[in-house]
């Protein structure tokens, strides 16, 4: 059964610092990974899509890499900003459906 | 575009009423999918669809009924809501690809109340 975890639960960082984002699935064959953002009671929006066949995508301030062997991906936010802090999610994908690890809550001080 | 709208936003219901939850898209999107959300759970897939017509049971489905009779519409039922249904509810929807599915997107989540 595939397994998703993010690690850690919640992170804090002073403005302007770049940090990554981790994420660890436990079955190697994933259809591809996506990477949300969720504000607080606000649905998820879609941050990158990484297909299994690549290894990263980048939007703007943004990298997502995807590595299958180890069942590793991370998303990279240079710069961060006060309007950065949400809680980050990341899903696998499965036939027909997402598998979701439980999320980031990452809080960025000015 | 509106993407992908969900109504009601907020319900409170008790324990054994009944309920329907509308989920709609305008992308003409093949797929829709509902999924709860529930605090140091993520989110778990209830039900989902593959076209117009046709439904399938996701990991938690004991207690919900769906269907899709429109392309742009998927339905999410609760016959006899029980307080462990409590959670905040969110449709989606993708297009379809051979081997696996595209992007999905999110709608803003209904959240229920059963006392």
């Amino acid at each position: 059964k595939q397994e998703v975890t993010q690690i850690p639960a919640a992170l804090s960082v002073p403005e302007g610092e770049n940090l990554v984002l981790n994420c660890s699935f436990t079955d190697s064959a994933i259809y591809n990974l996506q990477w949300f953002r969720q504000d607080p009671g606000k649905g998820l929006t879609s941050l990158l899509l990484i297909q299994s066949s690549q290894r990263e995508q980048t939007s703007g301030r943004l990298n997502a890499s995807l590595d299958k062997s180890s069942g590793r991906s991370t998303l990279y936010i240079a710069a961060s900003q006060p309007g950065d802090s949400a809680t980050y999610l990341c899903a696998v994908g499965a036939t027909n459906k997402l598998i979701f690890g439980t999320g980031t809550l990452l809080a960025v001080q000015p | 575009n509106a993407g992908v709208t969900q109504t009601p936003k907020f319900r409170v219901l008790k324990t054994g009423q009944s309920m329907t939850l509308l989920c709609a898209q305008d992308m003409n999107h093949e797929y829709m999918y509902w999924y709860r959300q529930d605090p140091g759970m993520g989110l778990r897939l209830i039900h989902y669809s593959v076209g117009e017509g046709t439904t399938a049971k996701g990991e938690v489905p004991d207690g919900y009924n769906v269907s899709r009779l429109k392309k742009q519409n998927f339905l999410l039922g609760l016959e006899s809501a029980a307080p462990s249904q409590t959670s905040v509810y969110f449709c989606a929807s993708s297009y379809s690809k051979r081997g696996g599915y595209n992007e999905q997107f999110f709608g803003p989540g209904t959240r229920l109340t059963v006392l």
